[in-house]
């Protein structure tokens, strides 16, 4: 079974531009969480969807969104660009509440 | 915030069990304990997990204390591709929000 796929791997941006990062997980997977890691802040919990409706939310600022499609994909959306969103962005999908998480390679954002 | 508490770093010969401690003293009855380890700039790989009873898998062997305020993760025989960062994780039960804290740094040591 093919495992969580994360598009694009990398990434360059410049302030005050948005971006949008791509999560197909595992086939019959329905619950998709987001993760931001930088080198400060360490690993930390953006938000979590499952069957397109988003469950929970970390302690992000609004210019931080995601949504989820009936394929169960998902993608998250960062507006206005700041230089601290440099970070490696990961996705992680589950069959649901409470199930094992498995993580994609992650996206790694570089904002100039 | 931390639920767990794991030493910042520990070393292991290559060809050892590697043993990493996990103290989460203020474990819920419901709650699991996770184990999954980050090589660098890679995503997290799941390794195990567990509520009670110890378990093993093909990767490693999880033994949670019968109080459940601790429990280690062993690895039996270390190989060079075990070094990475190992998060002890107790799992929100129904939330998918994994809090990882700052884990342990094996280095596997030739």
């Amino acid at each position: 079974k093919a495992g969580v796929t994360q598009t694009p791997r990398y990434l360059i941006k410049t302030r005050g531009q948005q971006v949008t990062l791509s999560c197909s997980p595992i086939s019959g997977h329905r619950s998709v969480s987001w993760y931001q890691q930088t080198p400060g802040q360490g690993l930390q919990f953006l938000f979590e969807y499952f069957s397109e409706t988003q469950r929970n939310k970390g302690n992000f600022p609004g210019r931080f969104s995601g949504r989820q499609f009936s394929n169960s994909r998902s993608e998250m959306n960062v507006s206005t660009l700041e230089l601290g969103d440099s970070a490696l962005y990961l996705c992680a999908s589950s069959l649901g509440s409470g199930e094992t998480q498995y993580f994609g390679p992650g996206t790694r954002l570089l904002v100039l | 915030d931390a639920k767990t508490t794991q030493p910042p770093s520990m070393d292991c010969a290559e060809g050892r069990a590697a043993n990493l401690p996990c103290n989460h003293s203020t474990i819920s009855g419901n709650e699991y304990v996770y184990w999954y380890r980050q090589i660098h700039s890679q995503g997290p790989q799941y390794i195990i997990h567990g509520l009670k009873n110890n378990e093993t898998n093909e990767m490693a062997s999880l033994i949670i204390t019968e109080d459940r305020k601790s429990s280690t993760l062993i690895l039996p025989h270390a190989t060079l591709r075990d070094t990475a960062v190992y998060y002890c994780i107790v799992d929100q039960t129904g939330a998918n929000n994994l809090f990882f804290g700052t884990g342990t740094r094996l280095t596997v040591i030739p």
